[in-house]
């Protein structure tokens, strides 16, 4: 079955730009989690999303944003971007929301959107 | 507040034994993850313990002593494709996940 796709896969920015980036999770998947990650930084996490509501939110500014549709597919969107933004941007996707009465939580992520924000 | 550390880098020999190491601090655990993520590509799941012990699948192991907020990640038989960067992930408050700095493994002939 498909994996999980993210577009675009390399985008170019200037500071104060807005991005859009899109996220299609496996199929039949309805939890999609998005992650920042930078060299030395990890992953860090932004938020996770089930059947279009926001469950969980990291702490990242009110600058970024995102949203679930009915479909599961999900975006997230940096508005008025700074130098600091520039990452790789993983979505991950699952079964059932991040951990849940299953226990395990395993992700499958997509190969990420490059932002470089100059 | 969460925290996990890992060491930033491993190297190590093909054939030999490597572990990585993982010590976290946080409330309401409830399990710990394992991840593997060659240079780009993204991050594919290797294992999950949410009880004290080791998990062994294949020639990667992962262990965890809950009472020691340790849990560790155990390859055997190195290969060169090994070669990646290796994240731990705590599970806490049932559905909220956190993610160390990771460590790069570096395999050499």
């Amino acid at each position: 079955k498909a994996g999980v796709t993210q577009t675009p896969r390399y985008l170019i920015k200037t500071r104060g730009q807005q991005v859009t980036l899109s996220c299609s999770p496996i199929s039949g998947h309805r939890s999609v989690s998005w992650y920042q990650q930078t060299p030395g930084q990890g992953l860090q996490f932004l938020f996770e999303y089930f059947s279009e509501t926001q469950r969980n939110k990291g702490n990242f500014p009110g600058r970024f944003s995102g949203r679930q549709f009915s479909n599961s597919r999900s975006e997230m969107n940096v508005s008025t971007l700074e130098l600091g933004d520039s990452a790789l941007y993983l979505c991950a996707s699952s079964y059932t929301v991040t951990g849940g009465a299953s226990g395990a939580n395993v992700l499958t992520f997509g190969a990420g959107s490059r932002l470089t924000v100059l | 507040g969460q925290s996990l550390e890992q060491p930033s880098e491993v190297t190590a020999v093909e054939g030999a034994i490597v572990q990585i190491n993982c010590t976290y601090q946080t409330s309401g655990f409830y399990g710990l993850s394992w991840y593997q993520q060659h240079d780009g590509g993204a991050p594919t799941f290797l294992s999950y313990n949410a009880l004290d012990g080791l998990e062994e699948t294949g020639r990667f192991s992962s262990f965890l002593s809950r009472s020691d907020s340790y849990g560790y990640l155990l390859l055997q038989e190195l290969q060169m494709k090994d070669s990646a960067s290796y994240f731990c992930a705590v599970l806490y408050n049932t559905d909220k996940l956190i993610f160390g700095t990771g460590t790069r493994l570096q395999v050499f002939p």
